[in-house]
């Protein structure tokens, strides 16, 4: 058990709808991660949050975005859902005080099936 | 960040030791060397990570050549556990990510 709890575990849903995915950080760790993980394209680096404050986006959809709050759990917001949106996403904390050589402890994800 | 290069699959049998190779030619004297694995239907799971050293713990050792260019993770003694697919990724020091590439699958025989 990495720590890291997501939130629902499985979701379906119709294009054009948005959806949110919940994250709650392993206990104490500032940083939080967002990754997608579809068939054809691996797991594909989102955006981080330290301590409330966007620290690194990579290549999240304007359609996507994210917000890590006060008690540092985190929420990843998708909206007009298309068919290509289904995957598995992951959060993963860290301790955030080293960068990226703080270990990642990912959650077990969340899997998104739009129909 | 550098880019690894890894074979795309591996076998070996219950209880032998494992050697998963990783090539990272760019590497940059900055560039830490992390594993990750990846068992089915779970998140990634951090395995280890160097700098330079070999470096041991409780999951494997990583064992890093001298100059750099490649470095082996090695599993003791490989359990049907183990199967999973091992990502070797290069981040510079300081980077905010992971960026994971196509990694290794390992099957385990009993």
């Amino acid at each position: 058990d990495s720590g890291v709890t997501q939130t629902p575990k499985h979701l379906i849903t119709a294009t054009g709808q948005r959806v949110t995915l919940r994250c709650s950080p392993r206990s104490g760790d500032l940083s939080v991660y967002w990754y997608q993980q579809s068939l054809d394209q691996g797991l594909q680096f989102l955006i981080q949050y330290y301590n409330g404050e966007e620290r690194a986006k990579g290549n999240i959809l304007e359609r996507f975005s994210a917000q890590q709050f006060p008690d540092l759990h985190s929420e990843l917001n998708l909206s007009s859902l298309e068919l290509g949106d289904s995957a598995l996403y992951f959060c993963a904390s860290s301790v955030g005080d080293r960068g990226i050589n703080s270990p990642l402890h990912f959650g077990n994800g969340t899997r998104l099936t739009v129909t | 960040d550098a880019k690894t290069t890894q074979p795309n699959s591996m076998e070996s049998n219950e209880e032998e030791p494992v050697h998963l190779p990783c090539n990272h030619s760019t590497i940059s004297g900055t560039d830490y060397i992390h594993w990750y694995r990846q068992l089915p239907s779970q998140g990634p799971e951090y395995v280890i990570h160097g700098l330079t050293s070999n470096v041991n713990n409780r999951m494997a050792s990583l064992a890093i050549a001298e100059d750099r260019k490649s470095s082996t993770l090695i599993l003791h003694r490989a359990t049907l556990r183990d199967a999973a697919v091992y990502y070797c990724i290069l981040t510079r020091q300081g980077a905010q990510k992971l960026v994971f590439g196509q990694g290794t699958r390992l099957t385990i025989n009993p």
